[in-house]
């Protein structure tokens, strides 16, 4: 079954810039969709169609796609952004739907 | 405003059997596909179907497969999810979620737990 890889963990302190990827084979083809969690609430869709930002969404979020990766960056990073981030897209048929393992960001 | 509040999550012993539902409000409800999505406790997120607008095209995931079913009624804004012979391993919090496989899921609801547990 398709997968998409992402690091369990990534670690910045705040102001810093992290970058967290997401790979999968049918990524070229394929929007990605990120989320961010929170614990003990539901998921927030924060980027969608590899780069768009969601009305609400910080503009230190921004989104990149390059050939099999995606890849979600967070610019100046505050305390707050501390949280689960899943990717999300499509298999190459288009009909089913596909998660990463997520990564745990961690503000130091 | 979208809301979408599930409910019918329960303690329930292997092998049997349990309905969720979401309610929909602040959209229209028959525009759009639905998914159900799991998170098994200290998890990530796992698809488990999703319903096409009018409920013509139904999809899962492998290992919910002849167990599961997802339906919807458009005219009570409501998702459905229809669990059997639940498992140990079905345990998670029950997400509704609107939208689809390339479209993404732009609302979510609060989730609802399911503990399959003798």
């Amino acid at each position: 079954s398709y997968e998409l890889t992402q690091p369990p963990s990534v670690s910045v302190s705040p102001g810093q810039t992290a970058r967290i990827t997401c790979s999968g084979d049918a990524l070229p083809k394929q929007y990605a969709y990120w989320y961010q969690q929170k614990p003990g609430q539901a998921p927030v869709m924060v980027i969608y169609k590899d780069s768009e930002r969601p009305s609400g969404i910080p503009e230190r979020f921004s989104g990149s796609s390059s050939g099999t990766t995606v890849t979600l960056a967070v610019t100046g990073v505050q305390a707050e952004d501390e949280a689960d981030y899943f990717c999300q897209s499509a298999d190459s048929s288009s009909t089913y739907v596909v998660f990463g393992g997520g990564t745990k960001l961690t503000v130091l | 405003e979208v809301q979408l509040v599930e409910s019918g999550g329960d303690l329930v012993q292997p092998g049997g059997s349990l309905r969720l539902s979401c309610a929909g409000s602040g959209f229209t409800f028959s525009d759009y596909w639905m998914s159900w999505v799991r998170q098994a406790p200290g998890q990530g997120l796992e698809w488990v179907a999703n319903i096409k607008q009018d409920g013509s095209e139904t999809y899962y995931v492998d290992s919910v497969k002849g167990r599961f079913t997802i339906s919807k009624d458009n005219a009570k804004n409501s998702l459905y999810l229809q669990m059997n012979s639940l498992r140990a391993e079905d345990t998670a919090v029950y997400y509704c979620a609107r939208g689809e496989a390339v479209a993404g899921h732009d609302y979510w609801g609060q989730g609802t737990l399911v503990t399959v547990s003798s």
